[in-house]
C-alpha cells in the first residue's frame, strides 16, 4: 500500500541551530498537509501545499512541496523552544476515498 | 468556540469489556475520522465516515466499530475483541481536503 516516510525519527539541537524533516511518498499526492504534535498533545494543522514546487513560509517554518509531488520538507530556522514536538506529514492519495496518508513523523527536541 | 471534543480524557478498561469513546464536532464538518496512536508511533487510521449513516473501514479496523447517526457525532467502540487497547485514541474531522481538526484525545489503558 501506499508509504509516507519521513526523515530523521529524531532530531536534537541547540536551541538557535536550524532544523529540517524530509517527507516522501511512495506516489504522487495531490497535497501535502503538515501537522504539529506537542509531547502529551494533539495533532495541529500547520499548512497545506497544492501546487507542484510550491513554498510557503510561516515565520521561521519554510515548507516546499517536491516538483513530482512526491515529496515535501519543512525547514526551520533557529530552532526555539516551543519548537519541540512531533511533525507529521500527510497527504491526500487522490483516489476514490481521498484519504490521507500520514507519514512517520519526525520528534524534535530542542535544548536551551 | 468551533472544535472538536472527546471524551473522556482518560479511560480505563478491564479485560473483557466493551467501551465507548465519544467525540463531539460543531464546525460542520462531513468527514470524520477516527486514528489510533500508540508510544512514540505515528497516527493508523481506523475508522471513516464521509457522510452520515455511512462509514469505512480505515487499516486497523478489527476489534472496533462506529455509527454515524448524526453529522455532529462520531463515537468509537473498543470492543473485547480487540486485543492490544491500550493507546491514545484521536478524532478528528474536516471538510473536503482541508486540513484536520483533531480533538485532544482519549487515553485508553487496559487494566
Amino acid at each position: 500500500g501506499q508509504q509516507v516516510m519521513q526523515i530523521p525519527q529524531y532530531q536534537h539541537v541547540q536551541e538557535g541551530e536550524d532544523f529540517t524533516t524530509y517527507c516522501n511518498s511512495s506516489t504522487t499526492l495531490s497535497n501535502i498537509q503538515w501537522y504539529k504534535q506537542r509531547p502529551g498533545g494533539h495533532p495541529v494543522f500547520l499548512i497545506q501545499l497544492v501546487k507542484s514546487g510550491e513554498v510557503k513560509k510561516q515565520k521561521r517554518l519554510t515548507f516546499q512541496f517536491g516538483e513530482a509531488k512526491k515529496n515535501s520538507s519543512l525547514h526551520i530556522t533557529a530552532t526555539q523552544t516551543t519548537d519541540v514536538g512531533t511533525y507529521f506529514c500527510a497527504g491526500h492519495d487522490g483516489g476514490a476515498t481521498n484519504k490521507l496518508i500520514f507519514g512517520t513523523g519526525t520528534l524534535l527536541a530542542v535544548q536551551p | 468556540d468551533g472544535g472538536i471534543t472527546q471524551s473522556p480524557k482518560y479511560l480505563f478498561r478491564k479485560e473483557g469489556q466493551n467501551v465507548t469513546l465519544s467525540c463531539e464536532q460543531n464546525l460542520n464538518h462531513d468527514a470524520m475520522y477516527w486514528y489510533r496512536q500508540d508510544p512514540g508511533q505515528g497516527l493508523r487510521l481506523i475508522y471513516y465516515s464521509q457522510i452520515v449513516n455511512d462509514f469505512q473501514k480505515g487499516d486497523i479496523a478489527e476489534g472496533y466499530s462506529v455509527s454515524r447517526e448524526k453529522k455532529e457525532s462520531f463515537p468509537l467502540t473498543v470492543t473485547s475483541a480487540q486485543k492490544n487497547p491500550t493507546a491514545f485514541y484521536l478524532c478528528a474531522s474536516t471538510f473536503g481536503t482541508y486540513g484536520y481538526t483533531f480533538g485532544s484525545g482519549t487515553r485508553l489503558t487496559v487494566v
